[in-house]
């Protein structure tokens, strides 16, 4: 079993703060691991995936990075704006035998920016 | 561009009942996955399928089952249905089973009543 961890669980920022959040894992038998912004009603938006170790990744405001040899990934929002609220989870597939690619969700960090 | 494509977005069914929903994929794309979202968690990985086979199965209750056809749709058909069934189910797509970002579709959100 694949075991994905997220901190912190919910973050409150103001209009304008820089953020981080931090998505741990196993860093045996890695293979990809993907971001994903999540709003409300709405379906899971793909924000990166990142599959090197030092990998850097941006878009926008938003970056991540990733460390394989220890086993985490960050992703970073610079000067966040209300329309950053969502809750933010990372992902990882599984590889080997017959669980090909299925994703296993880290629990979430609700983001919550106030103006 | 294509997204993946659900339907139908809203269904509302009695326990005991029988409900199917429908899942198609980007073009191009071998792969789909079915995740269950209950109220107030992550989504949970039900079953996924690679070129038309089953290629993984996760927490599915054996009152369900999928399949994917040979135009790479899927359907979730889910038999007796019960209370705790109520959720959203989205479906995924993908290229590449590992390497590739999983684009998920709007989501069909299933009450059951």
């Amino acid at each position: 079993i694949l075991n994905v961890e997220q901190s912190p669980q919910s973050l409150h920022v103001q209009e304008g703060d820089s953020t981080n959040f931090t998505c741990s894992f196993p860093s045996s038998n890695f293979y990809a691991l993907h971001w994903y912004r999540w709003e409300t009603a709405k379906s899971p938006e793909a924000l990166f995936v990142m599959t090197l170790n030092g990998d850097e990744k941006k878009k926008g405001r938003i970056s991540a990075t990733l460390n394989t040899k220890e086993g985490y990934s960050y992703l970073y929002i610079k000067g966040s704006q209300p329309e950053d609220s969502a809750t933010y989870l990372c992902a990882l597939p599984n590889a080997g035998g017959t669980s090909y690619g299925k994703l296993t969700f880290g629990q979430g960090t609700i983001l919550t920016v106030h103006p | 561009a294509a997204g993946v494509i659900q339907s139908p977005r809203h269904l509302i069914k009695e326990k005991r009942e029988t409900a199917t929903l429908k899942c198609y994929p980007i073009p191009r794309h071998d792969t789909v996955y079915w995740y269950q979202q209950g109220p107030g968690q992550d989504p949970q990985f039900l079953i996924s399928f690679y070129e038309k086979m089953q290629s993984d199965k996760g927490s599915i209750p054996d009152r369900f089952s999928a399949q994917q056809f040979s135009d790479y749709h899927s359907e979730l058909n889910m038999s007796s249905l019960e209370l705790g069934d109520s959720a959203l189910y989205f479906c995924a797509s993908s290229f590449d089973r590992l390497t590739d970002t999983q684009y998920f579709g709007p989501g069909t959100r299933l009450t059951v009543l």
